[in-house]
């Protein structure tokens, strides 16, 4: 079953404006981590946040996790047209067995 | 290095049939995985490799078959295709926890 769920499903902004997205998940985890999809293609990893971190930046992205919550934010500023992407969620267990659950995304579209 | 490498891009089989999924990583990742995407979900996890010689099922394994007779390689073989396979196949390998996917393969059974 999945464990992530992401909020919103779908997301449209202007050029240049924030984007934002949330994930909740059930159970306790080792890390969790941000994949993008670009349409028609695989994912490419974006970012990991381990359990004992609460926030992490990587360029434009910023990533917090609220364990205590269940929960993770991701958020991209000055938004771009190549930013237009789904972006998922996906949690690995405390096991760390390398094991990922994924959520069924959110679909952002920047328009220019 | 050409990563995670997907073969084919794309196939249609009839129902009954059986086929395999190739996938091949050049850069010496011990953990693979494949996953099916559907449409409004995520990725679902169907078979996984922590080395060679040692495979595992995950959430979905029903109706596949995986092998890894070496480092490079993790083929998922469908052993009688069913309507319900239909699907985008993607190959995944791990290094330091951070996936890295292959370009997929989409697959419809008629």
């Amino acid at each position: 079953s999945q464990q992530g769920e992401e909020d919103p499903q779908a997301l449209s902004i202007q050029e240049g404006e924030n984007a934002t997205m949330n994930c909740s998940y059930k159970t306790s985890i080792n890390n969790l981590q941000w994949y993008r999809q670009n349409s028609g293609r695989g994912l490419v990893h974006l970012i990991l946040i381990r359990s004992n971190e609460r926030e992490k930046h990587s360029g434009r992205l910023r990533v917090t996790l609220d364990t205590s919550k269940k929960s993770s934010s991701l958020l991209i500023t000055a938004s771009r047209a190549a930013d237009t992407a789904s972006y998922f969620c996906a949690t690995e267990s405390e096991t760390n067995d390398y094991k990922l659950s994924f959520g069924a995304g959110t679909t952002v579209t920047v328009r220019a | 290095n050409a990563g995670v490498t997907q073969t084919p891009k794309f196939q249609v089989l009839k129902t009954g049939q059986s086929m395999t999924l190739q996938c091949a990583q050049d850069m010496n990742h011990e953990y693979m995985s494949w996953y099916r995407q559907d449409p409004g979900m995520g990725l679902r996890l169907i078979h996984y490799s922590v080395g060679a010689g040692i495979t595992d099922q995950g959430e979905v394994p029903n109706g596949y078959n995986v092998s890894r007779s070496t480092t490079e390689d993790f083929p998922l073989r469908l052993l009688s295709a069913a309507p319900s396979q239909t699907s985008v196949y993607f190959c995944a390998s791990t290094l330091f926890n951070e996936q890295f996917f292959g370009p997929g393969t989409r697959l419809t059974v008629l």
